[in-house]
């Protein structure tokens, strides 16, 4: 079956980085994406890695390596409105979006 | 109104109750999604509509009912629900299908079932 893996809830302080992980196992690649979704609103587009390698927006990279089947989203210089979910979604042979369940970023002051 | 918009925000219905739900696209996309959210799953595709087309049924059960009358507008109807529909149903819409493509949500509408 199909499978995307990330943490369920981490916490980092205000001003420090912080990497969020996620691993999958898909029948097929055509691209991974990160998404932030703060509670009560839609999730928005964050990054899109299809080449191995690093993609740096800002305060934001993301990391992928297809032999391994996994990402990070390394976030930097890090704001309390930064506190949200994260969602790692990978697009498989069928071009169908494959979503983790989301990781929760607590900032604390 | 720009982006994706998404009515009602919020609907409370009983199991024996028939309601719409109502999603509208501005962004010119070709694509448009419906999801279900639930607390601590992943998102669940339940739709997929490419040039108001459907592309992707994910064995979603019939109460739920998809129609896609142009490529900016997209129902989710509603009927003979049980509890554990209760869920976030939110709507998507992208440029197309192909790899690159982000997709763009609406905000949701929170649906329970009494």
């Amino acid at each position: 079956g199909q499978n995307i893996d990330q943490p369920t809830e981490m916490t980092a302080t205000e001003g420090a980085i912080v990497q969020i992980n996620c691993t999958y196992q898909t029948s097929g690649f055509n691209g991974l994406f990160w998404y932030q979704q703060h509670a009560g609103e839609a999730p928005t587009f964050l990054s899109y890695n299809v080449l191995d390698g690093l993609e740096e927006k800002g305060r934001f990279s993301s990391f992928l390596s297809r032999s391994k089947g996994y990402s990070y989203l390394l976030l930097k210089e890090l704001q309390m409105k930064d506190s949200a979910s994260y969602l790692c979604a990978v697009r498989d042979s069928n071009y169908q979006l494959i979503w983790g369940a989301g990781t929760k970023l607590i900032i604390k002051p | 109104e720009t982006g994706v918009t998404q009515t009602p925000r919020h609907l409370v219905m009983g199991m024996t109750n028939k309601k719409s739900l109502k999603c509208e696209q501005h962004l010119g996309h070709n694509a448009m999604y419906w999801y279900k959210q639930s607390a601590k799953k992943p998102l669940e595709l339940m739709f997929v509509y490419n040039f108001k087309e459907q592309t992707e049924n994910n064995s979603v059960p019939s109460r739920f009912s998809p129609e896609c009358p142009n490529s900016s507008h997209l129902f989710l109807h509603l009927h003979t629900l049980q509890p554990e529909d209760s869920a976030l149903y939110l709507c998507a819409s992208s440029q197309g299908q192909d790899s690159s493509y982000e997709q763009y949500f609406g905000p949701g509408t929170r649906l329970t079932v009494t």
